[in-house]
């Protein structure tokens, strides 16, 4: 089936450890974002790609890189993670559309769920 | 800096009622207000959007009321069923190709049998 897939979907890492989310679309979309989802806040940008071989910082960058390895595939990184990043991730993607045509829906993926103890 | 604020936080429905969800935005160079609705364990899933050109847009028992100068908008679900019970998002979008979305915080419905 056509979307966006994330991988893990649970993940539960030690205080320091580092690790990588990863990401792929099918829909040969042009950009593509990393969301993390905490209770009562909403779902905060962490990283986008606005395009291929683009990246930048969204509203919560600290402790995050990313990588957009390809038009499908966005991973987010977590060098040394910490348990303030206990979260939910989320990836998305969208289609850039031109003109009176401008499409701004995303696609989200399921989502990781990361516990840093 | 929340740029977007959604209201109420949790909100209980019985079946059949209308379900009214507030948000009011900050900027104004924002172009596009989507609703996104997310169940558990789920993704968001866009439910219904709408531009600021336009003061309403109706996509079945949903609807989106825009008020561009009160800088506010409300999505309502008329004639709620226990399985609209979920998490709604609003969120705004600046112009250009960045698509950046902004969310609110989110409001957890409950529509009672």
């Amino acid at each position: 089936n056509a979307g966006v897939t994330q991988t893990p979907k649970f993940q539960v890492l030690k205080t320091g450890q580092s690790m990588t989310l990863q990401c792929a679309q099918d829909m040969n979309h042009n950009s593509m974002y990393w969301y993390r989802q905490d209770p009562g806040m909403g779902l905060r940008l962490i990283y986008y790609s606005a395009s291929e071989g683009t990246t930048d910082k969204g509203e919560v960058p600290n402790g995050y890189n990313v990588s957009r390895l390809n038009k499908r595939e966005f991973s987010l990184r977590l060098e040394s993670a910490a348990p303030s990043q206990t979260s939910v991730y989320f990836c998305a993607s969208r289609a850039i559309g031109t003109g009176i045509f401008k499409n701004y829906g995303y696609t989200f993926g399921s989502g990781t769920r990361l516990t840093v103890v | 800096q929340q740029q977007v604020k959604q209201s109420p936080q949790s909100l209980i429905v019985q079946k059949g009622g209308i379900s009214i969800i507030n948000c009011a935005y900050e900027n104004t160079a924002f172009d596009y207000f989507p609703w996104y609705q997310q169940f558990p364990g789920k993704g968001p899933a866009l439910l219904i959007a709408i531009r600021p050109d336009v003061s309403e847009k109706k996509e079945g028992r949903f609807t989106i009321s825009f008020n561009k100068s009160a800088k506010q908008f409300s999505l309502h679900i008329m004639d709620s069923q226990p399985g609209d019970s979920a998490t709604y998002f609003c969120a705004a979008s600046y112009s250009g190709n960045t698509g950046k979305l902004i969310f609110g915080q989110g409001t957890t419905l409950q529509v009672k049998p």
